[in-house]
This record gives structure tokens, sequence and C-alpha cells, in this order.
């Protein structure tokens, strides 16, 4: 049984440029949370993914955009990159109607320079 | 609003001495809370959760954590410690009943000496 799994594992954009990454959550498993880890901080919620509708969102600007597919994957978009958008990005995937708990992917590392 | 304050930015042990790690949480109930371990480099993975009953927790690799309301407290503790429990340590906090966003602490770095 795959975990969650995302895509790519590091990233290096120009400031200005456009990212997307990608994540495809545990099997079984319908929601996709999304998550921004700068260095030496705990990770801070983005938004959440449930039958492709963006379900909850955090204190992110518009160029925070995702998608959720039929098959639960996910995007996330960025858009005119900023070098404070340099950061750890980590999927987490869960059961809406479960316990509540997460389970996260690897991460995509992406730096703006 | 919730959040979750983790005061010990690092923490230093010998191996094989016992542990415990501090987090404080503020929620106008009782959340769903949970401890995360990450190594440098890596994603989460999830150590234990408390939902309800039983305020002491039992986790993966020997983790414990006890769930005070009164002081609004989640403390995780292993009674012994080994040099691969290393790495960066997590609280957090999420709405009861379902999966909602987790808000997390600012962390906890375990350093481990032989």
């Amino acid at each position: 049984d795959a975990g969650v799994t995302q895509s790519p594992t590091h990233l290096i954009k120009t400031r200005g440029q456009q990212v997307t990454l990608r994540c495809s959550p545990k099997s079984g498993h319908d929601t996709v949370s999304w998550y921004q880890q700068a260095l030496g901080q705990g990770p801070q919620f983005i938004f959440q993914y449930y039958e492709e509708e963006e379900r909850q969102r955090g204190n992110f600007p518009d160029r925070f955009s995702g998608h959720q597919f039929p098959n639960y994957s996910s995007e996330l978009n960025v858009n005119a990159l900023l070098l404070g958008d340099s950061a750890l990005y980590l999927c987490a995937s869960s059961l809406l109607q479960g316990a509540g708990e997460q389970y996260f992917g690897p991460g995509t590392r992406l730096t703006v320079t | 609003a919730q959040s979750v304050t983790q005061p010990d930015i690092h923490i230093t042990v010998s191996e094989g001495a016992s542990l415990e790690l501090r987090c404080n949480y503020s929620y106008g109930a009782t959340p769903y809370l949970f401890w995360y371990v990450q190594s440098p480099g890596q994603g989460l993975q999830l150590l234990l959760k408390y939902f309800s009953g039983d305020t002491l927790v039992q986790g993966i690799k020997g983790f414990e954590a006890e769930f005070k309301r009164s002081q609004s407290s989640f403390n995780l503790r292993k009674p012994s410690v080994h040099w691969s429990d290393a790495a960066e340590y997590f609280c957090a906090v999420g709405a009861p009943l379902t999966a909602s966003k987790l808000t997390f602490g600012t962390g906890t770095r375990l350093q481990v000496t032989l």
C-alpha cells in the first residue's frame, strides 16, 4: 500500500515564475491538504480539497491555488513566485469522515532565486 | 483561533535517559491532538494521537503522551531515548470529528548524545 507521494522532490525557480507541485494521496483517502514549511518553522496550512472543491483555506494569498482530480490526486500552483515562497511544501491525505489524522508525503523542496 | 506552543526549541538528552517534550494548546473545546516526528529533509510521521477517552495514549517507537485538560497540555514522553530518536518533533491540534486543518507548533529539535 503506497503512502502519500509527491513530485518533484526538489525544484528551483526564479522570482516571478509559476510552479506546479503534485500529490497522490494514500490509497483509500479522499481529502488532500497542503502545508508550507519554512526553514526552522512548523508547517502552515495552505488549503484542503475534498470532492474536487476547496474546503478550507489558510491565510495565504490568491497566488496560491490548487486543484483536486477525480482520482483524489491534487496539484498546488503558485504564481508570481517570491523569494519568501522558498520552503518545503507538504501534502497530507486523510479521510474526511475519518478520525482526523493526516498522513504526510515527503514534501517538495522549492527554492526561489 | 487554535494555537500550539512548544516552549522548548532545542533539547539535548543522553542515550538511555528519559525524555519529555512539552506542548500546550489553545482551543475552545477538546481538540484532536497529535505528535509528529520529522527527520532532516523528510516529511512528517505520525507518532500518536488523542481523540477522546483514556488520557494516556501510546504511540509508535515507544512514545506516549498524556492529555491534561486542566493544563491544556499534551506532553510527549519516552522512558529511554535511542540515538535514532534525534529529529524534530511537532505537536499539532485539529478540530474534532473531522479531518480539518492542523495547526502546528514551531517544533522541538531533539539531540541525543552517546
